[in-house]
């Protein structure tokens, strides 16, 4: 089993949907990424997020340490919101961040 | 303020030649660290290191693959004697301080052995 479970693998929505990514983990983590990656192979950092919820613009992370679970929310979709979303959380006791294989978004419009 | 900075952008490489792949992290930030995405994969740690210093290395080859970030100057991977296996994109992030900060990406080598 892998240690970072994201789903789904692949979504397509219509520009202005409303867009959930989810993320398991089976480690026990101080902290979590949200990373994008652009067509081009470039990637920025969303998130880093250890506990509650974060905003920026159109974009929501939420976690749940408890759970062992994160969200990633995208309201009002737009074309250019088409990338990979990759899930990169950080052990506790590691140094180093551990990543889910990414979730494909295409936003049609 | 500039970004990450990596070069060569691109970079092609004969069987058993040497590959350098520098990064210059953000300024003002003393650790780095490295990640390599193979073709069709997910990113993977390398290698972690703050100046003059590698903290954690348990990502990278025992064999071929080496790191250093020295006191001046970029951060460099360094692959010898290439096989068509480590063609890949390697990213290269740093951030202020430690692991427990928001890493900031540079836009990758993109390393090709024929």
């Amino acid at each position: 089993k892998n240690e970072v479970e994201q789903s789904p693998q692949n979504l397509t929505a219509q520009e202005g949907e409303f867009i959930t990514i989810n993320c398991s983990y089976s480690v026990g983590i101080s902290a979590l990424h949200w990373l994008q990656q652009h067509p081009g192979g470039g990637i920025v950092s969303l998130f880093m997020l250890s506990s509650g919820k974060k905003k920026h613009g159109r974009l929501i992370a939420t976690i749940n340490i408890q759970e062992k679970h994160s969200s990633l929310h995208i309201t009002a979709s737009h074309p250019r919101d088409s990338a990979v979303y990759i899930c990169a959380p950080l052990s506790g006791s590691a140094r180093q961040l551990t990543f889910g294989s990414g979730t494909q978004l295409t936003v049609l419009p | 303020n500039a970004g990450v900075m990596q070069n060569p952008r691109h970079l092609v490489r004969r069987r058993g030649q040497e590959a350098r792949l520098r990064c210059s992290p953000m300024k003002g930030h003393s650790h780095v660290y490295w990640y390599r995405q193979l073709p069709e994969e997910g990113l993977k740690f390398m290698v972690y290191l703050q100046k003059e210093n590698i903290i954690d290395e348990s990502g990278m080859p025992k064999e071929r693959f080496s790191a250093e970030f020295p006191k001046e100057g970029p951060s460099i991977l360094r692959i010898q004697q290439v096989v068509r296996g480590d063609s890949a994109a390697y990213f290269c992030a740093s951030s202020i301080q430690g692991s427990q900060e928001t890493q900031y990406f540079g836009p990758g080598t993109r390393l090709l052995v024929l």
